[in-house]
């Protein structure tokens, strides 16, 4: 089945602006999850979504926010942006189960560049 | 809190070599899962292995092996005969009650030269 798909692949945005990503998890999966990696912080996670609710919420500020729709595709948006939110943003899916163990599947990420 | 810990943080073979990379872990759950993750220059993380808290056996799976001591919190893996294409990142994680959240460690870079 396909996997986790998200776009864009890459952007540049100078500081000030907003950015939305996007994300489509796997076909049956209900738990999308997001996590910034950079070269400083290593991959910290951001935000989990399920069946179009935050499930879970990571220590980043409020420009970073995120949405699930109904066929549980995501959107995460970064507003006002600053140099440090250069970063590859990874999406990954599960089925958010307990039983799931925590499995995800990766996206090939969105590479922001902030200028 | 969580935490993982991957003390190398570049390791460069020769082909053929076998290679272990290590991954240390804290947590105060008892109930909680371990994971390597690959991720090569295309920068989508591959899963590799997941282990429940629960399961000390150890794992091989071709020429991936993996070892896990709760003793000792480590959940190390081992690379039989390496190959140029192993060369990538390689991630450990750790989840506890919100399993679709992990705690990463810094990755370890691994280069394995022909």
């Amino acid at each position: 089945k396909a996997g986790v798909t998200q776009t864009p692949r890459y952007l540049i945005k100078t500081r000030g602006q907003q950015v939305t990503l996007s994300c489509s998890p796997i076909s049956g999966h209900r738990s999308v999850s997001w996590y910034q990696q950079t070269p400083g912080q290593g991959l910290q996670f951001l935000f989990e979504y399920f069946s179009e609710t935050q499930r879970n919420k990571g220590n980043f500020p409020g420009r970073f926010s995120g949405r699930q729709f109904s066929n549980s595709r995501s959107e995460m948006n970064v507003s006002t942006l600053e140099l440090g939110d250069s970063a590859l943003y990874l999406c990954a899916s599960s089925s958010g189960t307990s039983g799931s163990g925590g499995e995800l599947f990766f996206g090939e990420g969105s590479r922001l560049t902030v200028l | 809190a969580q935490k993982v810990t991957q003390a190398q943080t570049e390791i460069s073979v020769v082909e053929k070599e076998d290679v272990t990379l290590d991954c240390v872990y804290e947590t105060r759950d008892t109930t909680y899962y371990l994971f390597w993750y690959k991720q090569p220059p295309s920068g989508e993380l591959v899963f590799l292995i997941r282990r429940n808290s629960f399961d000390e056996q150890n794992e091989i799976s071709g020429r991936y092996s993996w070892n896990f001591q709760k003793s000792t919190s480590s959940f190390n893996f081992t690379i039989t005969a390496s190959q140029v294409v192993d060369s990538a990142v390689y991630f450990c994680a750790l989840s506890g009650r919100g399993y679709s959240t992990l705690t990463f460690g810094k990755g370890t870079m691994l280069l394995v030269s022909p």
